[in-house]
């Protein structure tokens, strides 16, 4: 395991269709996050899943955006009727849990345009 | 609330010039981590330093170096002698809290490094 993979790296779509992206995670690592990053910001956080418990969510997911991750391992991000708005570069990033705030690893991201 | 301001956009050196980049945070809490990460043109964020708020001594891993100063709520990053391969954006991050805590971070500094 040489870090965290996500999958597809690019993804075009349609205004109103819906698009799933994977993450794998470092395997020893309990927590992953999601973060979404537009041109010329820095990433923001979208959601956060400690063993395959969702605990936290930014008000930037709205009810269109949907995360899980089953088992504790993988996660999706499912994006519904996608909008113009949503083109992005969706990161992912795992890190191991315990008391002090570790570091988290990023993958390489999924571009996402919507045309 | 947490907030990070990188107030350089962009900085464009010679190579062997030395460059820091700057960083400065606000939080209300006593407890918090800052972190830098580099962000080459591929696009995957790598982890570069964490630092938590109790330790305000400055570090050195090879060209790099890092000043904490929590009396100037700043944590600035030197690059001594830079390299071509240097130039990427470098993002600033803060995580308050001693457990989880999500990443906040600034809009990020494009460095280029000319030959």
């Amino acid at each position: 395991d040489t870090g965290v993979s996500q999958d597809p790296r690019h993804k075009i779509t349609k205004r109103g269709q819906n698009v799933t992206f994977r993450c794998d995670p470092i395997s020893e690592h309990n927590r992953l996050y999601w973060y979404r990053q537009t041109l010329g910001q820095g990433p923001e956080f979208l959601t956060y899943f400690q063993n395959e418990a969702q605990l936290e969510k930014s008000r930037l997911l709205s009810d269109r955006f949907s995360a899980e991750r089953p088992k504790g391992s993988f996660s999706t991000l499912e994006i519904q009727r996608t909008e113009q708005g949503d083109s992005a570069m969706y990161l992912c990033a795992s890190s191991s849990g315990g008391a002090v705030n570790t570091e988290a690893f990023f993958g390489q991201g999924t571009r996402l345009t919507v045309v | 609330a947490q907030k990070v301001t990188q107030a350089q956009t962009e900085i464009s050196v010679v190579e062997k010039e030395d460059v820091t980049l700057d960083c400065v945070y606000e939080t209300r809490d006593t407890t918090y981590y800052l972190f830098w990460y580099k962000q080459p043109p591929s696009g995957e964020l790598v982890f570069l330093i964490r630092r938590n708020s109790f330790d305000e001594q400055n570090e050195i891993s090879g060209r790099y170096s890092w000043n904490f100063q929590k009396s100037t709520s700043s944590f600035n990053f030197t690059i001594t002698a830079s390299q071509v391969v240097d130039s990427a954006v470098y993002f600033c991050a803060l995580s308050e809290g001693s457990g989880y805590s999500t990443l906040t971070f600034g809009k990020g500094t494009m460095l280029l490094v000319s030959p």
